[in-house]
């Protein structure tokens, strides 16, 4: 079974530092890895999908790095905002059509 | 822009009762993804659907079932209920199996 792994379990960062965020997962056979985010109670909002074949997607301040073969994808945020303040989650789909999460980084950016 | 709906948006069950929650994707899309996600844990898939056919099956409970209509809307029929089946439940969407998928705000199921 896939296992999806994400480094820290939570982070806190003054406004304006960049960060990283870190998935690992431990079966490369994937079709593409999504990162989320989501708000305490809220649903999940898309920020990037990475197909197997690419290696990396940007979306404004987002950029979101895939290395299948080491089982690895990293999530970059550029001067980061109060607003980003929210738990990150990265998931995988497998090459069997099932969808799995990771544990998420719950994310603080102070004023 | 059009974004996947869910209904109830919350709902308050009792042990043993049944709980029906529905989903309707993102026009143009035929694949839909149901998702618990219990407190403080991350999204379990349970089952999804691609073109009203059953696609894959996580680890969803022999007491729940599903189906996707021919208008790609779908159910998710909960029956006897249990406490431990509280949770949040979301529903997404995607334009084919393996592409993005878009969630829904998700339905808080409540069994007391």
């Amino acid at each position: 079974k896939q296992e999806v792994t994400q480094i820290p379990a939570a982070l806190s960062v003054p406004e304006g530092e960049n960060l990283v965020l870190n998935c690992s997962f431990t079966d490369s056979a994937i079709y593409n890895l999504q990162w989320f985010r989501q708000d305490p109670g809220k649903g999940l909002t898309s920020l990037l999908l990475i197909q197997s074949s690419q290696r990396e997607q940007t979306s404004g301040r987002l950029n979101a790095s895939l290395d299948k073969s080491s089982g690895r994808s990293t999530l970059y945020i550029a001067a980061s905002q109060p607003g980003d303040s929210a738990t990150y989650l990265c998931a995988v789909l497998t090459t069997g059509n099932q969808f799995y999460f990771g544990t998420g980084t719950s994310l603080t950016v102070i004023p | 822009a059009a974004g996947v709906i869910q209904s109830p948006r919350h709902l308050i069950k009792e042990k043993r009762e049944t709980a029906t929650l529905k989903c309707y994707p993102i026009p143009r899309h035929d694949t839909v993804y149901w998702y618990q996600q219990g407190p403080g844990q991350d999204p379990q898939f349970l089952i999804s659907f691609y073109e009203k056919m059953q696609s894959d099956k996580g680890s969803i409970p022999d007491r729940f079932s599903a189906q996707q209509f021919s208008d790609y809307h779908s159910e998710l029929n909960m029956s006897s209920l249990e406490l431990g089946d509280s949770a949040l439940y979301f529903c997404a969407s995607s334009r084919g199996p393996g592409n993005e998928q878009f969630f829904g705000p998700g339905t808080r199921l409540t069994v007391l």
